[in-house]
């Protein structure tokens, strides 16, 4: 089945260093790839997404390129800050089946 | 605020018990999904409806059940509760795009089973 595996945390990085969480992916079909993230005592909100190979998302200073060939949706972000702490999953939903599988997260701490 | 709502936000209950988790998705979307998150085991798919029927299911446990009702809420049955099944249990709502399916996720309910 459909699968996600993203990069075991916790990431502790010093502020403005260069941030990057790998996820790769596993799908029967042609899905769209997602990176949600989880502030402290809230709920997942998305981040940013890419719906077909070679697109970039981005949002809030972060990126992702979607590779098809690697099966890659790595998280970027060139310059990090404390309020970027929080958990960041990768997500994919495929098309045809609106089931979205999540990796297990990853746990990003910035430090001042 | 996503627009979607769960109740109740913190629950504790003994171990044999069964509590019902509720979530009110956004106006509009048809989509429901619930999901666990515990700290071993990130989170967990656990089953989705749309418009009122199963569409797919996950590592849901016999003793968990859930259904979506016709105002499209959703409530999700924890039965025979253990000491394990305590955990963060969102809820996500849905309009499938056709290209892409984005969730919003709700506060979640914690619950503690001791």
């Amino acid at each position: 089945g459909d699968s996600v595996t993203q990069m075991e945390g916790p990431v502790t990085l010093s502020e403005e260093a260069f941030l990057t969480i790998n996820c790769t992916y596993t799908a029967t079909g042609y899905p769209s790839l997602f990176w949600y993230v989880q502030y402290p005592g809230e709920g997942l909100q998305l981040l940013l997404k890419a719906t077909k190979a070679d697109d970039k998302g981005s949002n809030k200073g972060f990126e992702a390129t979607y590779r098809k060939e690697t099966t890659s949706f790595h998280l970027e972000k060139g310059s990090v800050q404390v309020s970027d702490s929080a958990v960041y999953f990768c997500a994919l939903s495929d098309r045809g089946d609106d089931k979205i599988i999540f990796g297990k997260g990853t746990r990003l701490h910035i430090l001042p | 605020d996503s627009g979607v709502t769960q109740t109740p936000k913190h629950l504790i209950t003994a171990t044999g018990q069964r509590v019902t988790l509720r979530c009110s998705p956004r106006s509009g979307d048809l989509s429901v999904y619930w999901y666990q998150q515990s700290l071993d085991q990130g989170l967990q798919f656990l089953i989705q409806y749309y418009n009122g029927e199963e569409r797919a299911k996950g590592n849901i446990l016999e003793r968990f059940s859930a259904q979506q009702f016709p105002d499209l809420h959703s409530e999700l049955n924890l039965s025979s509760l253990e000491l394990g099944d305590s955990a963060l249990y969102f809820c996500a709502s849905s309009v499938p795009t056709g290209e892409d399916t984005e969730a919003f996720f709700g506060q979640g309910t914690r619950l503690t089973v001791v």
